[in-house]
């Protein structure tokens, strides 16, 4: 069965780096999704992208992020200037229709 | 925007009785409603999902049914199992596409 995988599983980088965290998609999916979960919290929309375009984002997701989509197949998320407050898993997800599959997470960690 | 608030935060079962785990919804446009697991370090995995024109799904040991009127959907795990245990999340959407609202997860442990 087809997943949505992320890399790396696991960031670590010092407060003011940018960092780029990298999805891919399920291959036939037009829909995909970045959320964020803080350690023991409830997971939180971040951005849609649908059609080469931003459809939808939240109130975190300001000027500090983007997203992008280089090629067919990859799905990224940037944060130019981390904060503490940006550690967190973060999760892509892609879908078809109604039903969002997620992928395995990056934990990113920002000292 | 629309609000998912998730009861209880934590629940133990014996293994073999039934968990039930409640959510309601603010925005009467939300017409998707998908339930989710998680396992410790693990992705979310959809268990299972239903539609505002359905009032109630099964699919073997597990049933959601939702109420639009009162804004409320339920998460029914009958003759539970060790390998139950986990965080369940719900979440309400209004269309392809769009955002998932999440509620803030329920830890669910089943007791041998």
């Amino acid at each position: 069965e087809p997943e949505v995988t992320q890399t790396p599983s696991h960031q670590v980088t010092q407060m003011g780096q940018e960092v780029i965290l990298r999805c891919v998609p399920i291959s036939n999916h037009l829909y995909f999704y970045w959320y964020r979960q803080i350690l023991g919290q409830k997971v939180e929309f971040l951005v849609s992208f649908y059609n080469n375009e931003i459809s939808e984002k939240s109130e975190i997701f300001d000027d500090q992020f983007s997203v992008e989509r280089p090629d067919g197949s990859n799905f990224t998320l940037k944060i130019r200037s981390t904060k503490l407050e940006d550690s967190a898993m973060y999760f892509c997800a892609s879908s078809e229709a109604l039903w969002q599959y997620f992928g395995p997470g990056t934990r990113l960690t920002v000292t | 925007g629309e609000n998912v608030e998730q009861h209880p935060s934590t629940l133990s079962v014996q293994e073999g009785d039934s968990a039930v785990i409640k959510c309601t919804y603010s925005d009467s446009a939300s017409n998707y409603f998908p339930w989710y697991k998680q396992e410790l370090g693990k992705r979310p995995q959809l268990i299972i999902d239903i539609r505002s024109n359905v009032g109630e799904k099964k699919d073997q040991r597990i049933a959601v049914t939702l109420n639009k009127t009162a804004k409320h959907f339920s998460l029914h795990i009958t003759e539970t199992q060790p390998e139950d245990s986990a965080v369940y999340f719900c979440a309400a959407s209004r269309k392809t596409g769009n955002q998932f609202y999440f509620g803030t997860g329920t830890s669910l442990t089943v007791i041998p």
